[in-house]
């Protein structure tokens, strides 16, 4: 059974404060790691796609790493703000296979 | 805005009824998607469309049977649910069905099965 890992399930931080959580994901068959950002009463909206081992991505105060060998995906916030809190998703692409994580519900307190 | 519409945003619905969920994606994508949150539970693919064409069925029942008359548009037909397939449809899109490309969803539709 493929599996996608997300931790912590939910996490506060203070606001000013850097935070990052995890993704794994199997190791064989990988194509793809998709990381979503998914506000409350909002649609869930793409942040990376990842594809290469050692890849990093930044978008802002936000990025992300990849390790394809041991299958997982770290996201970095820098310096939190309130419009960071969210659930952050992580979706494997496997072959033939999208398999998305619970995500990790982000709080940021004021 | 993310260019990917859906209605009903709220649905009810007995488990004699039958309805039908609608997608609409106004960004000149290829490839769309039908998504399932149960709670607490992780997103679940139900059905691939690429230029109107199935690609992927992940095992879904049969009372859920998907439509997809143009690339713009996709839709999701419900007859005899349960109470179990009560929850969050989302509908997505991506320019095309590569792993690359990333995908734009819609604000979904919850559904609630009386």
């Amino acid at each position: 059974i493929l599996n996608v890992e997300q931790s912590p399930q939910s996490l506060h931080v203070q606001e000013g404060d850097s935070t990052n959580f995890t993704c794994s994901f199997p190791s064989s068959n990988f194509y793809a790691l998709h990381w979503y950002r998914w506000e409350t009463a909002k649609s869930p909206e793409a942040l990376f796609v990842m594809t290469l081992n050692g890849d990093e991505k930044k978008k802002g105060r936000i990025s992300a790493t990849l390790n394809t060998k041991e299958g997982y995906s770290y996201l970095y916030i820098k310096g939190s703000q309130p419009e960071d809190s969210a659930t952050y998703l992580c979706a494997f692409f496997g072959d033939d296979k999208i398999i998305f994580g619970k995500g990790t519900r982000l709080h940021i307190l004021p | 805005e993310t260019g990917v519409t859906q209605t009903p945003r709220h649905l009810v619905m007995g488990m004699t009824n039958k309805k039908s969920l609608k997608c609409e994606q106004h960004l000149g994508h290829n490839a769309m998607y039908w998504y399932k949150q149960s709670a607490k539970k992780p997103l679940e693919l139900m059905f691939v469309y690429s230029l109107e064409e199935r690609v992927e069925n992940n095992s879904v029942p049969s009372r859920f049977s998907p439509e997809c008359p143009n690339s713009s548009h996709l839709f999701l037909h419900l007859h005899t649910l349960q109470p179990e397939d009560s929850a969050l449809y989302l509908c997505a899109s991506s320019q095309d069905i590569g792993f690359n490309d990333e995908q734009y969803f819609g604000p979904g539709t919850r559904l609630t099965v009386t």
